[in-house]
């Protein structure tokens, strides 16, 4: 089955404790990317990578890194959490990058910095 | 920038009926667009698409109609169902290699 998994799924942790989520896919996607989703500001980029040990920043890249060391995984870091970064995380994967190449979600990561 | 919105925030149906959720784009340059559900606890999952050298596409209970001459797209669901609830998305691309925009979501709501 087609899957992008992410973990944890919920996390509420302390300002300043570096954190990792994680994201995972089965479907071979060369494209891979990070959202997050706040009220009233719908699905904003973080970052994207192209392809391994490709990234680029999105629209909100600030407190945030990723790597693509290989090509199922991409994996968000938050060096030092900010309460800002309070929010719900997706990560969605596209074959490639045609103008008709779908993005796929995962299930989400709802974060809580205290 | 270019961007995506909803004409309304929220739609509200009785089950049975047919819901039709809008969505205005910006960008006359867009070549793509997508809806997406997602229910309330899951990610956004893919509904349809559609090509900009089309006006209209259909599914399984949803059809999507395009009109570039306004900038406008919707999403029609027939027979809706209590199932059928959820936040609702278009998004858009202009060109191969550049980002899906989004918009801020209609949120529907089925009642039986």
């Amino acid at each position: 089955e087609a899957q992008v998994t992410q973990n944890p799924r919920y996390l509420i942790t302390v300002t300043g404790k570096k954190l990792t989520v994680t994201c995972s896919q089965n479907m071979n996607h060369e494209y891979m990317s990070w959202y997050r989703q706040d009220p009233g500001l719908g699905l904003r980029q973080i970052y994207y990578s192209m392809n391994v040990e490709v990234t680029d920043k999105g629209d909100v890249p600030e407190g945030y890194k990723v790597s693509r060391k290989e090509k199922r995984n991409f994996p968000l870091i938050l060096e030092s959490p900010s309460p800002n970064q309070t929010s719900l995380y997706f990560c969605a994967t596209q074959g490639g990058t045609a103008v008709t190449d779908t993005q796929y979600f995962g299930p989400g990561t709802r974060l809580t910095v205290l | 920038g270019e961007s995506v919105g909803l004409h309304l925030p929220t739609l509200s149906v009785q089950e049975g009926d047919n819901s039709i959720i809008n969505c205005a784009y910006s960008n006359s340059a867009s070549d793509y667009f997508i809806w997406y559900k997602q229910e309330s606890g899951k990610g956004p999952q893919f509904i349809i698409d559609i090509r900009s050298n089309m006006d209209k596409r259909q599914g399984q209970r949803v059809t999507v109609l395009l009109n570039k001459t306004v900038k406008h797209l919707s999403l029609q669901i027939a027979a809706t169902q209590p199932g059928d609830s959820a936040v609702y998305f278009c998004a858009e691309r202009g060109q191969a290699g550049t980002a899906l925009i989004f918009g801020k979501g209609t949120t529907l709501s089925v009642s039986s």
